[in-house]
């Protein structure tokens, strides 16, 4: 089993440019979360996606939009990139109690 | 989610047991008690999770006070690979939210 998967692994945009980040979730899983995670600070949670649809979501504005496939796979799309938007960006994929974290998306806006 | 209080930062020897603590004095009673540590350049990773009842597993143990406003995260014989930061997190299973991650605790293990 692969676990959870992301990519890419690091990325660098400018302030105003739109970026996707993909997640692949750990095999049986149908649940995914997004969370942010700027440095020094714990993750926050950005949404949760479930059967293709957003279920619950965080204190983040609608420039972060995301997209749930049918294999369960996930995007996170980011629009207007701000400097603050700079950060470790997480996805999360659930079984019961239990969440299983990917290694994250570094993401730097200059 | 309640919110829960950790201490910023502990230290340890290696090969000494490690015993992280957590208040939640809020804690509601349908909520578990989770802890997720995150290494250096990694996401974070699953500890282990209790509701009443203290729990064990291959990882660690989690004591849980009997008024459930606190609760332990023991690390028997640390390692150097179990420096890490450690999240206490409360988290109510009816709920879709996300967790909610505090600044947790930073643990150095000292060789």
């Amino acid at each position: 089993d692969a676990g959870v998967t992301q990519s890419p692994t690091h990325l660098i945009k400018t302030r105003g440019q739109q970026v996707t980040l993909r997640c692949s979730p750990k095999s049986g899983h149908d649940t995914v979360s997004w969370y942010q995670q700027a440095l020094g600070q714990g993750p926050q949670f950005i949404f949760q996606y479930y059967e293709e649809e957003e279920r619950q979501r965080g204190n983040f504005p609608d420039r972060f939009s995301g997209h749930q496939f049918p294999n369960y796979s996930s995007e996170l799309n980011v629009n207007a990139l701000l400097l603050g938007d700079s950060a470790l960006y997480l996805c999360a994929s659930s079984l019961e109690l239990q969440q299983f974290f990917g290694p994250g998306t570094r993401l730097t806006v200059l | 989610d309640a919110k829960t209080t950790q201490p910023n930062s502990m230290e340890s020897n290696e090969e000494e047991p490690v015993h992280l603590p957590c208040n939640h004095s809020t804690i509601s009673g349908t909520d578990y008690i989770h802890w997720y540590r995150q290494l250096p350049s990694q996401g974070p990773e699953y500890v282990i999770h209790g509701l009443t009842s203290n729990v064990n597993n291959r990882m660690a143990s989690l004591a849980i006070a009997e008024d459930r406003k606190s609760s332990t995260l023991i690390l028997h014989r640390a390692t150097l690979r179990d420096a890490a930061v450690y999240y206490c997190i409360l988290r109510d299973p009816r709920s879709s939210d996300g967790l909610t991650f505090g600044k947790g605790t930073h643990l150095i293990i000292q060789p």
